[in-house]
């Protein structure tokens, strides 16, 4: 069964740091870029950050480039977001995502049961 | 611009055909993918490129694709179809890792 299982989040103050972890199961972790995407109660999806199979290519949102650092190790099966200054608007349900490419197109195929932060003082 | 454009919400009767939009900039370099979320659940991909769909996605669910706009057509929606449908693609005006999602489409089936 594939699996993708998030975890570290909860409640931090703003300025304060919190890693996200993710271990993947069930399929081979390393043929797959990794994402993470984040959803605000009530609100649409927001993509967060993603690296590539061997981490050589790593891209950032605007919202949160200079104070999320994404990274992955293959050989544990896992995907870590390290997010540093953290404020209000960082409140979100953080998703683990696993994405492909093919024909055209790139697509977001497995996706964890996310992990949620909550940014409050 | 650098975003994608979905209409906020579009009601179905049972068993007719409803079809949600995306629009986008982005869209005349790569194809959509779609992804259905109902409440409480995270999302999932029911179609992406020209038509393809992961194993246990009805083919009711289609797309087409003309300039900057992305077509997701539900033919014979069910009431399981009752969900939040949202597009994405890679940004093309940016890092090839960075990928945009639509605000995503209510879609009620009456």
């Amino acid at each position: 069964e594939v699996q993708l299982v998030e975890s570290g989040g909860g409640s931090v103050q703003p300025g304060r740091s919190q890693r996200l972890s993710c271990v993947a199961s069930g399929f081979i972790f390393d043929d797959y870029a990794m994402h993470w995407v984040r959803q605000t109660p009530g609100t649409g999806l927001e993509w967060v950050s993603g690296l590539s199979w061997n981490s050589d290519s790593i891209a950032y949102a605007d919202s949160v480039k200079g104070r999320f650092t994404i990274s992955r190790d293959n050989a544990k099966n896992s995907l870590y977001l390290e997010m540093n200054s953290l404020r209000p608007e960082d409140t979100a349900l953080y998703y683990c995502v696993g994405s492909r490419c093919s024909g055209g197109t790139c697509y977001f195929e497995m996706w964890g049961q996310g992990t949620p932060v909550t940014v409050s003082s | 611009s650098s975003e994608l454009t979905q209409d906020p919400a579009v009601s179905v009767a049972l068993g007719q055909t409803v079809r949600i939009t995306c629009q986008g900039d982005s869209l005349r370099s790569y194809y959509a993918a779609w992804y259905q979320q109902k409440p409480g659940q995270a999302p999932v991909l029911v179609i992406h490129g020209k038509n393809n769909r992961p194993s246990g996605i009805p083919d009711r669910f289609s797309v087409s694709n003309s300039g900057n706009t992305a077509s997701l057509t539900i033919t014979g929606a069910q009431a399981e179809d009752e969900a939040d449908y949202y597009c994405n693609s890679r940004d093309s005006r940016r890092n090839h890792l960075m990928f945009l999602f639509g605000a995503g489409t209510k879609v009620t089936v009456l």
